[in-house]
């Protein structure tokens, strides 16, 4: 079935700097990436929407220029933290539908980004 | 936008009995109802959905049930075992619209021994 790689699994960063996490649609083309982010004991809440080629569509509350998407090809989407503090840590996830087939979504499997 | 309601947000079963875990949702347009099982620290793994043309679905122990009217999404397991303890999601999503799934807040099933 559809696969989607992501990485790193784990990332520890210091505050201030930034954290790139990617995902890739393996054997499908991804023309729409679903960003996630899920706080401990909570649900997954989406921050963002990437469609290939152009620029993500932003959930309220969610700061675009803090959380800078690129969706640059059908295969790889990529979710930058920039200035990362303390309370950006979190599980990130990426999901992405293949086109046409009338197929789920598939999930990566996740960044868990600890700031210190 | 689409907000989706979940409850309970723990449930205790005794191993073999069943659960039920229920779901409302806002947005009439949805139509497209997946669920998904998360274990800590995993991708949550789709175990079943429903589409709003369809009223129920089942699969060995899993059936969804879909009140488009109510706007009412149930799932059920039946004959629970150990490894059904997890934290369960339901979600919704306009298909061919925005596509995007919003996620209710969740369910933690306990299945005790």
């Amino acid at each position: 079935g559809a696969v989607v790689s992501q990485h790193p699994s784990r990332v520890i960063c210091k505050s201030g700097t930034s954290v790139k996490i990617e995902c890739r649609s393996l054997d499908f083309q991804a023309t729409t990436m679903f960003w996630y982010r899920q706080f401990p004991k909570q649900s997954l809440m989406l921050m963002a929407t990437s469609n290939e080629g152009s620029k993500a569509t932003y959930e309220q509350g969610v700061e675009k220029d803090k959380f800078l998407i690129n969706h640059a090809s059908l295969t790889l989407s990529t979710l930058t933290v920039t200035s990362a503090h303390p309370e950006d840590s979190s599980f990130y996830i990426c999901s992405a539908r293949e086109e046409g087939t009338g197929q789920g979504y598939t999930f990566g499997s996740g960044t868990r980004l600890t700031v210190v | 936008g689409e907000n989706v309601e979940q409850h309970p947000s723990t449930l205790s079963v005794q191993e073999g009995d069943s659960a039920v875990i229920k779901c409302t949702y806002s947005d009439s347009a949805s139509n497209y109802f997946p669920w998904y099982k998360q274990e800590l620290g995993k991708r949550p793994q789709l175990i079943i959905d429903i589409r709003s043309n369809v009223g129920e679905k089942k699969d060995q122990r899993i059936a969804v049930t879909l009140n488009k009217t109510a706007k009412h999404f149930s799932l059920h397991i039946t004959e629970t075992q150990p490894e059904d303890s997890a934290v369960y999601f339901c979600a919704a999503s306009i298909r061919n619209r925005d596509d995007k799934i919003i996620f209710g807040k969740g369910t933690r099933l306990h299945i005790l021994p």
